[in-house]
């Protein structure tokens, strides 16, 4: 499978504990996104990389959260000191960026559930 | 409030009949639309983009209308089958981090 990958699929976890999820794009795809997703909502962005530089952070993103990428291609995603109002579908994407166009490829995503 | 969004806007159509997804969009000086399906389990998918000097564009099964004047955007689907079953967003931008997904709607499939 040459798409998005995402680990682990499903997280659960206790309020307060830190956890840290994984994405590996696809191999020749110079972006990386991060977004979250709640029951019936759109993805919201989070974060994204050009390569190993993190270019741009959203408001959602408390400093608990934090992204890495640090060779240019998989990237982590931690948050710490975990909230139930984090539990949500934190998906992965990537892109390549030409001409001004660039289309998005999800993963398959990591739900959070904290207790 | 909060659940709002759990009450997705739903489509039943009978298999074989055309699906019509229509979306309102916020930003008047938006010049990139993307239609995105998302099946249970999975992360969105692209389907089919338009840029806002186009108002029709075609794809396999698929067509994007563009009305700019009333910023509206619809899907449309034809002979549905049971595999289109999902939930669909658009989203206006640029197809990257300035990109602004919008409530989806659910697709149901009868067969």
């Amino acid at each position: 499978d040459t798409g998005v990958s995402q680990n682990p699929r499903h997280k659960i976890t206790k309020r307060g504990q830190n956890v840290t999820f994984r994405c590996d794009p696809i191999s020749e795809h110079n972006r990386l996104y991060w977004y979250r997703q709640t029951l019936g909502q759109g993805p919201e962005f989070l974060t994204y990389f050009q390569n190993e530089a993190q270019l741009e952070k959203s408001r959602l993103l408390s400093d608990r959260f934090s992204a890495e990428r640090p060779k240019g291609s998989f990237s982590t995603l931690e948050i710490q000191r975990t909230e139930q109002g984090d539990s949500a579908m934190y998906l992965c994407a990537s892109s390549l960026e030409w001409g001004g166009s660039e289309v998005l490829f999800f993963g398959s995503g990591t739900q959070l559930s904290v207790l | 409030g909060e659940n709002v969004g759990l009450h997705l806007p739903t489509l039943s159509v009978q298999e074989g009949d055309n699906s019509i997804i229509n979306c309102a969009y916020s930003n008047s000086a938006s010049d990139y639309f993307i239609w995105y399906k998302q099946e249970s389990g999975k992360g969105p998918q692209f389907i089919i983009d338009i840029r806002s000097n186009m108002d029709k564009r075609q794809g396999q099964r698929v067509t994007v209308l563009l009305n700019k004047t009333v910023k509206h955007l619809s899907l449309q689907i034809a002979a549905t089958q049971p595999g289109d079953s999902a939930v669909y967003f658009c989203a206006e931008g640029d197809g990257g981090f300035k990109t602004i997904f919008g409530a989806g709607t659910r697709l149901f499939v009868k067969a």
